[in-house]
């Protein structure tokens, strides 16, 4: 099993630029998110989504956009880059139910500089 | 709102010893409570998870934590300490599932340091 792909691992971007971030996960997940780690702060959740065609903000979701067409993938979009935006993002997946639910499986992480 | 509390950034124990690393927790209603392990360079890996019931819970790689409820507690534990362990590890809260997702809130995170 795959579990969660995160492509790229690595990004450096100049300030204005777009790009998106791609996440696909292979367990038939519900519930697909993405979080920034900034140091000193830990993770926070810019989006997250509970299904296929169904996605909400989470604590710091400005700068930033997704869609959830497919179970499968979870792209994050960075409109116009913004030095703030350098971070380590990581997309994690669980099911919304069960023994499993809220148990979240990460992707390896896409580390983006912005200059 | 709910809310993880790690308040040591960084834990030093020598190898073979005891390791504990400290969280407490805020939420309105009953917790659902997680550790996951961060390596260098990696994603966050699940150790191990608090539902309810027994409050001593044992996960990945001999790591165990205890549920405090009055001292809103989740503190993790291993009896001794190797240096692979050395890594960052977080905390983390959420209401018990019923019928969906619930908002999954980190810590901080812990670096732990053991020496040999």
């Amino acid at each position: 099993n795959a579990g969660v792909t995160q492509t790229p691992k690595f990004q450096v971007l100049k300030t204005g630029q777009s790009m998106t971030l791609q996440c696909a996960q292979d367990m038939n997940h519900e519930y697909m998110s993405w979080y920034r780690q900034d140091p000193g702060m830990g993770l926070r959740l810019i989006h997250y989504s509970v299904g296929a065609g169904i996605t909400d903000q989470g604590e710091v979701p400005n700068g930033y956009n997704v869609s959830r067409s497919t179970t499968e993938d979870f792209p994050l979009r960075l409109l116009s880059a913004a030095p703030s935006q350098t971070s380590v993002y990581f997309c994690a997946s669980s099911y919304n139910r069960g023994l499993g639910a809220n148990v979240l499986t990460f992707g390896a992480g896409s580390r983006l500089t912005v200059l | 709102a709910q809310s993880v509390a790690q308040p040591e950034d960084q834990v030093n124990v020598a190898e073979g010893n005891p390791l504990t690393v400290k969280c407490t927790y805020s939420v309105s209603g009953n917790p659902y409570l997680f550790w996951y392990v961060q390596y260098p360079n990696r994603g966050l890996q699940f150790l191990l998870k608090y539902i309810t019931g027994d409050n001593l819970v044992k996960g990945s790689y001999g790591f165990e934590a205890e549920f405090n409820k009055s001292q809103t507690s989740f503190h993790l534990k291993k009896p001794s300490a190797l240096v692979s362990d050395s890594a960052l590890y977080f905390c983390a809260v959420s209401l018990r599932p019923s019928g969906g997702y619930q908002k999954v809130t980190f810590g901080t995170g812990t670096k732990l340091q053991v020496i040999p």
